[in-house]
């Protein structure tokens, strides 16, 4: 079992709706949590970064750590088409150097 | 800043065939680790430096991999000999130092072995 769990998808949504992502993960020693986005025949780029629990807000994203639950999620307000992308959870020990990846959802958001 | 220059983009080989594939950080990082996506893998860290030197290359799948940092500016990612079971996109991400986790990724290279 993967240490990072992530639903392929694909997730389609019309422009304007609400996407909710999520991943779970099983190491209770993850600390860092991060969302990153990639389009087609990309690297991928950061997205979000958390520390720990809580959430954090940068204007349409929204990401959500409940570590009791070993939960992340990712919130996309008034989603555009450009949204569209594979969007991949990420977590990493405290002290650590390595990013352990979930598989990537892919989002479509159709006009 | 230019951000993670890789190259080639594409690469298309022969079984047999050694590979190298480049990598230059983001001027000031001091780690640099090497991905391989796949369909059905996902993104794998391969190998990772700090400082130049190599940390951990856990993930390299076999011999057939090494991996290699001069200097802080550049890095290479050889295979030899190349297999089709390589195919994969291979990605080159840095990171400035302690106290931050955030990699910044290259654009990959895309490596078919035919």
């Amino acid at each position: 079992q993967k240490e990072v769990e992530q639903d392929p998808g694909p997730l389609s949504v019309p422009e304007g709706a609400i996407v909710s992502l999520n991943c779970t993960y099983s190491n209770s020693a993850f600390q860092y949590f991060m969302w990153y986005r990639q389009y087609s025949r990309k690297g991928p780029e950061l997205l979000m970064y958390t520390y720990s629990s809580g959430n954090k807000e940068d204007g349409r994203f929204t990401a959500q750590v409940d570590k009791s639950s070993k939960y992340i999620s990712l919130f996309i307000r008034d989603s555009q088409p450009s949204d569209s992308a594979t969007y991949l959870c990420a977590c990493q020990r405290a002290a650590g150097n390595k990013l352990t990846f979930g598989g990537g959802t892919r989002v479509l958001v159709k006009p | 800043d230019a951000g993670v220059i890789q190259s080639p983009r594409h690469e298309v080989t022969e079984m047999g065939q050694e590979v190298t594939l480049r990598c230059k950080p983001i001027s000031g990082h001091d780690y640099l680790f090497w991905y391989r996506q796949t369909m059905m893998r996902g993104l794998e860290l391969l190998i990772y430096f700090n400082n130049n030197v190599p940390i951990d290359d856990s993930g390299m799948p076999e011999d057939r991999f090494s991996a290699k940092m001069p200097n802080a500016s550049f890095s290479t990612l050889k295979i030899q000999p190349s297999e089709p079971r390589d195919s994969a996109v291979y990605f080159c991400a840095s990171r400035l130092g302690q106290g931050t986790y955030i990699q910044y990724f290259g654009a990959g290279t895309r490596l078919s072995v035919l």
